[in-house]
């Protein structure tokens, strides 16, 4: 069955950069898009960009400046990669299967 | 970018009521190719959002039918037909069909 698992450090200091994985399973990386969507705590979603299933990626472009999304198709992974954060960029971070399937989510504060 | 208008914001329901939830774009969501990419989704407490509706009136896999989705242009609806309590949280209309995707505010449910 399908499985997307994001991964990251938890606390980031600010300014300093923010690395995500979403290790998936169930599906192929050369197949379907991964989309990465973000959720400050307690407010509404944000598409933030994705992989495509072809390896093009395309970006928020409220975020494209500090944004960076990459994949090892070998090692079903996807990342993200997001510079010089702040504090209001704290909140729960989403890889999904297109508009599809959703990971469980991985919390990032952002805070020094 | 497109905004996507959910009214109303908090919905309280008891069981077995029926009840509408409307998205409302600033932009049609039919592509040159007749189209209409426009999604539903839920999110329950504490969980990751799931699909409910695709394509403005698709089913997801797995879900109930007294959920139902209809509309075109730039006016789309979600209707439950009988809730029930498991359908409390938050509830997202998003559209793919200009970039950025970009998501409704949310409509909370609340079960009386």
């Amino acid at each position: 069955q399908v499985q997307l698992t994001e991964s990251g450090p938890g606390l980031v200091h600010p300014s300093e950069t923010l690395s995500l994985t979403c290790t998936v399973s169930g599906f192929s990386l050369t197949g379907y898009s991964v989309y990465w969507v973000r959720q400050p705590s307690g407010k509404g979603l944000e598409w933030m960009g994705r992989m495509r299933y072809n390896g093009d990626t395309s970006y928020n472009s409220a975020l494209k400046s500090r944004l960076s999304i990459s994949r090892d198709t070998s090692k079903n992974q996807v990342f993200l990669k997001m510079n010089s954060l702040q504090t209001d960029d704290t909140g729960t971070y989403y890889c999904t299967r297109g508009t599809w399937d959703w990971g469980q989510g991985t919390l990032v504060t952002v805070s020094s | 970018d497109v905004v996507l208008t959910q009214t109303p914001s908090t919905l309280s329901a008891t069981i077995g009521q029926s009840v509408s939830i409307s998205c409302r774009s600033s932009q049609s969501l039919l592509d040159s190719a007749g189209n209409t990419y426009l999604y539903w989704y839920l999110q329950r407490p504490g969980q990751s959002p799931q699909l409910l509706i695709y394509l403005v009136s698709n089913l997801g896999s797995g879900v109930p039918n007294r959920f139902s989705g209809s509309g075109s242009g730039t006016d789309f609806t979600l209707k439950i037909s009988g809730v029930e309590a498991e359908d409390l949280g938050v509830y997202y209309c998003m559209q793919a069909t200009h970039a950025p995707l970009t998501f409704g505010s949310g409509t909370k449910l609340e079960i009386k």
